[in-house]
């Protein structure tokens, strides 16, 4: 079964740094390209950042742009979302995705991990 | 503010058929396929139509999808009272070198 299962998330206090890991299993991870997507309690789905197969490509959202820095271990099939200088803002639950891409260019998200929260706060 | 914008709420009665929207602009639905992410209360999203019409195994043909210049749409026929969700419509963006996401829409069968 293709699984992806995040962990990490927790409370910390606002300037405070976190990390993020997405544990996947049942399918050659090195062969997928990865992405982080949060949701802020209430709020719609906001993508925050992508890292391809070899980690050569790496893109963020600007709302985390300079703050947040996305890693993966391929050999420990693993995803990481390091979060410094964490804010009230980016209270949200953080949702790893495999990135599905075909020759033709079509890419989409599935599976989605079942998420963890993570809420900034004093 | 949502790059990509869908109605906020949308309802019907069972057995109807429901339409939700997502516009965008030339940067992602107007150059990139579209896909639809289901998000049931209390759950991950997962997906429900992908590369704009196809539909993952276990996904009922009762959920379509299709695509028009920057604006795409989602069609749900035969509502039945398990479709109540919030739906999400996404792209990649190729100005903004990243996903872009509707701010959602909340579908409610009354």
């Amino acid at each position: 079964e293709v699984q992806l299962v995040e962990a990490g998330g927790r409370l910390v206090q606002p300037g405070g740094s976190l990390t993020l890991s997405c544990a996947a299993s049942g399918f050659t991870f090195n062969r997928y390209n990865m992405n982080w997507v949060r949701q802020a309690p209430g709020k719609g789905l906001e993508w925050i950042s992508y890292i391809s197969t070899s980690t050569s490509t790496i893109f963020y959202a600007d709302s985390v742009k300079g703050r947040f820095t996305i890693s993966r271990n391929n050999a420990g099939n693993s995803l990481y979302l390091q979060m410094n200088s964490l804010r009230a803002e980016d209270t949200a639950v953080y949702y790893c995705a495999r990135e599905v891409s075909t020759r033709f260019g079509d890419n989409w998200f599935d599976p989605w991990g079942q998420g963890t929260l993570v809420t900034v706060s004093s | 503010q949502s790059v990509l914008t869908q109605p906020p709420s949308a309802s019907g009665t069972p057995g109807q058929r429901v339409i939700i929207s997502c516009s965008g602009s030339t940067s992602n639905i107007g150059r990139n396929t579209v896909n639809w992410y289901r998000q049931l209360p209390g759950t991950a999203p997962t997906l429900l139509i992908y590369t704009e019409n196809l539909r993952p195994s276990g996904v009922p043909d009762r959920f379509s999808g299709s695509r028009s210049g920057t604006s795409a749409s989602l069609a749900i026929s035969g509502l039945q009272a398990e479709d109540e969700a919030d739906y999400y419509c996404a792209a990649w963006d190729g100005n903004l070198n990243g996903w872009v996401f509707g701010g959602g829409t909340k579908l409610t069968v009354l």
